[in-house]
């Protein structure tokens, strides 16, 4: 499965909008780009996925580039509850060897500020 | 539904004990997998399995045994504890869809030191 870059850390203040970016420049055509978050000791929680055409649903927003060798999650209005680590990920479908595994980087830590 | 339950929440062993760190789910989900996740990291993966019967090793299997008899239950056992096995563990489960991609539900982990 392909690398994914994050930056470490962000902040964005209470209400705004936290646009999260990840760099996945050797992406294959049948990867996804997942999101996970993981809120302070809990387990990590799945927010959103797709393939190339931007995705949304009731937590956040996709948006993959052209290209699909990036992309960045949104959070429309960031909430104190929203600060957690952010995780990009990059698997193939069905079929390969890598089934099922998520194989998870450093992610990126948003503080949501009030 | 209850999810993905893992049992004990917290446990202390002495160097060299065995134990087996309990997972299950009730969602019906052929994938099951184990991580591990070390203070300040990401986590990783030890062990998965797609089905009952069939486990397959992660990133860090070393010191880790799996197995499945049950789509339910997937057990992870620690032979011989060592310190470097102090880390929180987290149990996932997911279905395996054909054609199309899944997400993974989290237990809420076990906090394992090894004294």
């Amino acid at each position: 499965d392909a690398k994914t870059t994050q930056p470490p850390s962000m902040d964005c203040a209470e209400g705004r909008a936290a646009n999260l970016p990840c760099n996945h420049s050797t992406i294959s055509g049948n990867e996804y780009v997942y999101w996970y978050r993981q809120i302070h000791s809990q387990g990590p929680q799945y927010i959103i996925h797709g393939l190339k055409n931007n995705e949304t649903n009731e937590m956040a927003s996709l948006i993959i580039t052209e290209d699909r060798k990036s992309s960045t999650l949104i959070l429309p209005h960031a909430t104190l509850r929203d600060t957690a680590v952010y995780y990009c990920i990059v698997r193939t479908t069905l079929g390969s060897s890598n089934t099922g595994k998520l194989i998870f980087g450093q992610g990126t830590t948003l503080q949501v500020k009030p | 539904n209850a999810g993905v339950t893992q049992t004990p929440k917290f446990q202390v062993l002495k160097t060299g004990q065995s134990m087996t760190l309990q997972c299950a789910q009730d969602m019906n989900h052929e994938y099951m997998s184990w991580y591990r996740q070390d203070p300040g990291m990401g986590l990783r993966l030890i062990h998965y399995s797609v089905g009952a019967g069939i486990t397959d090793q992660g990133e860090v299997p070393n010191g880790y045994n799996v197995s499945r008899s049950t789509t339910e239950d997937f057990p992870l056992r620690l032979l011989s504890a060592a310190p470097s096995q102090t880390s929180v563990y987290f149990c996932a489960s997911s279905r395996l869809t054909s054609g199309s991609s899944y997400e993974q539900y989290f237990g809420p982990g076990t906090r394992l030191t090894v004294t």
